[in-house]
């Protein structure tokens, strides 16, 4: 079974709208949640999150954790064409050795 | 420029060929790993190491094998290649066993027929 899941699978908006893509997780020995972005090239990275509550925030993206629910969000406001990728949420269990990524949400932002 | 090379960005194989993709760091990042990533599946974890002379399996190990005789270089050899193994492979590095700050290199897109 799928230990990443991401909703929602694609999204189209427009200019200056707000998002919200959503990942919930599951795994016995959670260490840190990461979000990637991914043009058409390599996943660039976003954020790690380890604690629940805290959000950690760059520009125009935020993102928070809850521990206790299993899930987190990534926040895009005010989105530009610009931001139109993939956006990949990954979990590193146990030692942080294993990485599991979610299939993405592909978000698509029009003029 | 710092970061993650690897190489070929493309290849084409057939069936039962071996080959390697190469991968290199110079941001002396104790921690590599190799992905591949397929539609609809996400980006699965073949193998990494935690440092010279250690590798371990991912999620997907199987028809592939590694080997870390530097901090730098992480090479990926398929041994026998499939059709299922046709696929984007990407290798990422990291100071962190976390993943903060991972890396990825540019990407190679293997075809196997």
């Amino acid at each position: 079974e799928d230990k990443v899941v991401q909703s929602p699978l694609s999204l189209v908006v427009h200019e200056g709208d707000t998002v919200t893509l959503n990942c919930s997780y599951e795994v016995t020995n959670f260490r840190s949640l990461l979000w990637y972005k991914q043009e058409k090239k390599a996943p660039t990275f976003l954020f790690m999150l380890t604690s629940s509550g805290i959000e950690k925030k760059s520009g125009r993206l935020s993102s928070i954790l809850d521990k206790k629910e299993l899930f987190s969000i990534l926040n895009i406001t005010a989105t530009q064409t610009g931001d139109s990728a993939v956006y990949l949420c990954a979990i590193a269990e146990g030692t942080g050795n294993q990485f599991y990524f979610g299939t993405g949400t592909s978000l698509t932002v029009i003029p | 420029n710092a970061g993650v090379t690897q190489t070929p960005k493309f290849q084409v194989l057939k069936t039962g060929q071996s080959m390697t993709l190469q991968c290199a760091q110079d941001m002396n990042h104790e921690y590599m790993s190799w992905y591949r990533q397929d539609p609809g599946m996400g980006l699965r974890l073949i193998h990494y190491s935690v440092g010279a002379g250690i590798t371990d399996q991912g999620e997907v190990p199987n028809g592939y094998n590694v080997s870390r005789s530097t901090t730098e270089d992480f090479p990926l050899r398929l041994l026998s290649a499939a059709p299922s193994q046709t696929s984007v492979y990407f290798c990422a590095s990291s100071y962190f066993r976390g993943g903060g700050g991972y890396t990825f290199g540019s990407g190679t897109r293997l075809t196997v027929v």
